[in-house]
């Protein structure tokens, strides 16, 4: 089992381009989350969807967006990256309906010139 | 908003040694407690979880204990190794099912 993965695992970016970055998990799970990790912050919650079809904002969500088609995927996107979205971001996936164990991805390393 | 707090942000000990992280949080109106490892340039694993009910949970060499009325929860790590060298992160599920993570505490265990 796969669990979940995460692509690209690293992408350099010019400022003001977009970018999407994917998530899938196989582990039928209903929830799934975004988190970016900065030095200093901890990991924050960018982004969550509670089952397919549902999302919801977390603590810093600006500059993103989310869809959440189907139970699988959840994707992050970035429709016009800044500097400051220089980070590490972590999908994670949770079941039932959030509040068990979160397992996380290996994390994508973005950094935007 | 929960805010949660993690003590000391670095250790070092000798091998053998217990390792003692405490993480303390604002807001008492949890469902539950996670610790995580967290590896250079890795994901995050989940060690423990512990319930709002719980107070305690155990696994191996790892026991997590939760204080819930005062808002803390410290991992024991009994007879640390030197691959128990990780960053270690405390994260609390709020009533609205979001995890509110702390900074976390580094861990080195000298051989």
């Amino acid at each position: 089992t796969a669990g979940i993965t995460q692509a690209p695992t690293s992408q350099i970016l010019a400022a003001g381009r977009s970018m999407t970055l994917r998530c899938t998990q196989d582990m039928r799970h209903n929830a799934m989350y975004w988190y970016r990790q900065d030095l200093g912050l901890g990991l924050r919650l960018i982004h969550y969807s509670n089952t397919a079809g549902t999302t919801g904002k977390g603590e810093v969500p600006d500059g993103y967006s989310v869809s959440r088609a189907n139970t699988d995927d959840f994707p992050l996107t970035l429709a016009s990256a800044v500097p400051s979205q220089t980070s590490v971001y972590f999908c994670a996936s949770s079941d039932p309906g959030g509040a068990d164990t979160q397992y996380f991805g290996p994390g994508t390393r973005l950094t935007v010139l | 908003k929960q805010e949660v707090t993690q003590i000391p942000a670095a250790l070092s000990v000798p091998e053998g040694e217990n390792l003692v992280l405490n993480c303390s949080f604002t807001d008492s109106a949890i469902y539950n407690l996670q610790w995580f490892r967290q590896d250079p340039g890795k994901g995050l694993t989940s060690l423990l979880l512990i319930q709002s009910s719980q107070r305690e949970q155990t696994s191996g060499r790892l026991n997590a204990s939760l204080d819930k009325s005062s808002g803390r929860s410290t991992l024991y790590i009994a007879a640390s190794q030197p691959g128990d060298s990780a960053t270690y992160l405390c994260a609390v599920h709020s009533n609205d099912y979001k995890l509110s993570f702390g900074a976390g505490t580094t861990v080195t265990v000298r051989a």
